[in-house]
C-alpha cells in the first residue's frame, strides 16, 4: 500500500502559537484519521473525518478534508509543550485497514 | 475504554533466537487486531490483520513463516518473531478494533522495543 506524504516533516513552534500539519495521499478513501504518538509509545486516535465532511473539530483540534485535492490538514491551536509529539493522517479505504503518512513532528517550546 | 496493552515493552534476544509479542485488549472484543512494524523517525508499515479463529492475512513483502500471528480468542493475538536477526530490530506496535467500538478506528498498544544481538 502506499504512504500518504505529510508536511512539514518536522515543525518547531513557541507555546500558544497554532500548528498546521498536511497530509496528501493517493487513493480514494472513506475516511481519514490522525492519530498522535509520543515518542516510543502506541498511537492515540485524535480525530476521524468522513470523505462526505469537510471540517471537523474537537476541542483545540480542527481537521479539513479535501477529497478533489486527495489532501488533509490538522490545525492545533493554542499549541501547549504537552502537544510535543509526532502526529500521523491515516487513510481507511474499507475493511479497517489503515495506510499511514510519513509523519510531522511537533515540538512546542516554552 | 478500548486500551489494549502489549507486553513485553522491551526485549533484548540473540541473534537465531525467537521472541513472542503479546497484545491483548482488555475491556472489548477485538475481532481484529493488526500489527506494525516502525522504524525510528518512520511511519508505521502494517505487517499483517488477524481475525479471531482465522489465518492472518499478511501483506505484501512480510515473511509469513518468520513473523508468526496468532490470534486465538477475542482478546490476544501474539506475533513470534523466529529465528531473529539483527535487522528485525524495530519498534512493534499492534492495534484492534471490533466489540461494538467504531469498526473504523483502531486503538494501539503501547507497543515493544525488539533488540536484537
Amino acid at each position: 500500500s502506499q504512504q500518504g506524504e505529510e508536511d512539514p516533516q518536522a515543525l518547531s513552534i513557541q507555546e500558544g502559537e497554532n500548528a498546521t500539519m498536511n497530509c496528501s495521499y493517493k487513493t480514494s478513501i472513506n475516511n481519514l484519521q490522525w492519530y498522535r504518538q509520543n515518542s516510543g509509545r502506541g498511537l492515540v486516535h485524535l480525530i476521524l473525518i468522513r470523505s462526505n465532511e469537510r471540517e471537523k473539530h474537537s476541542g483545540r483540534l480542527r481537521v479539513t478534508l479535501d477529497t478533489s485535492k486527495k489532501s488533509s490538514s490538522l490545525l492545533i491551536t493554542a499549541s501547549r509543550a504537552a502537544d510535543t509529539a509526532s502526529y500521523f493522517c491515516a487513510t481507511g479505504g474499507g475493511g479497517n485497514k489503515l495506510t499511514f503518512g510519513t509523519g510531522t513532528q511537533l515540538k512546542v517550546e516554552l | 475504554g478500548a486500551v489494549v496493552s502489549q507486553h513485553p515493552s522491551r526485549v533484548i534476544c540473540k541473534s537465531g533466537t525467537s521472541v513472542k509479542i503479546e497484545c491483548r485488549s482488555l475491556d472489548f472484543q477485538a475481532t481484529t487486531m493488526f500489527w506494525y512494524r516502525q522504524f525510528p523517525k518512520q511511519s508505521l508499515m502494517l505487517m499483517a490483520t488477524s481475525n479471531e479463529g482465522s489465518k492472518a492475512t499478511y501483506e505484501q513483502g512480510v515473511e509469513k513463516d518468520k513473523f508468526l500471528i496468532n490470534h486465538a480468542s477475542l482478546t490476544l493475538s501474539t506475533l513470534t518473531v523466529t529465528s531473529a536477526h539483527p535487522e528485525d530490530s524495530s519498534f512493534y506496535i499492534c492495534s484492534a478494533s471490533g466489540g461494538g467500538l467504531s469498526a473504523d478506528t483502531q486503538y494501539f498498544g503501547p507497543g515493544t522495543r525488539l533488540t536484537v544481538l
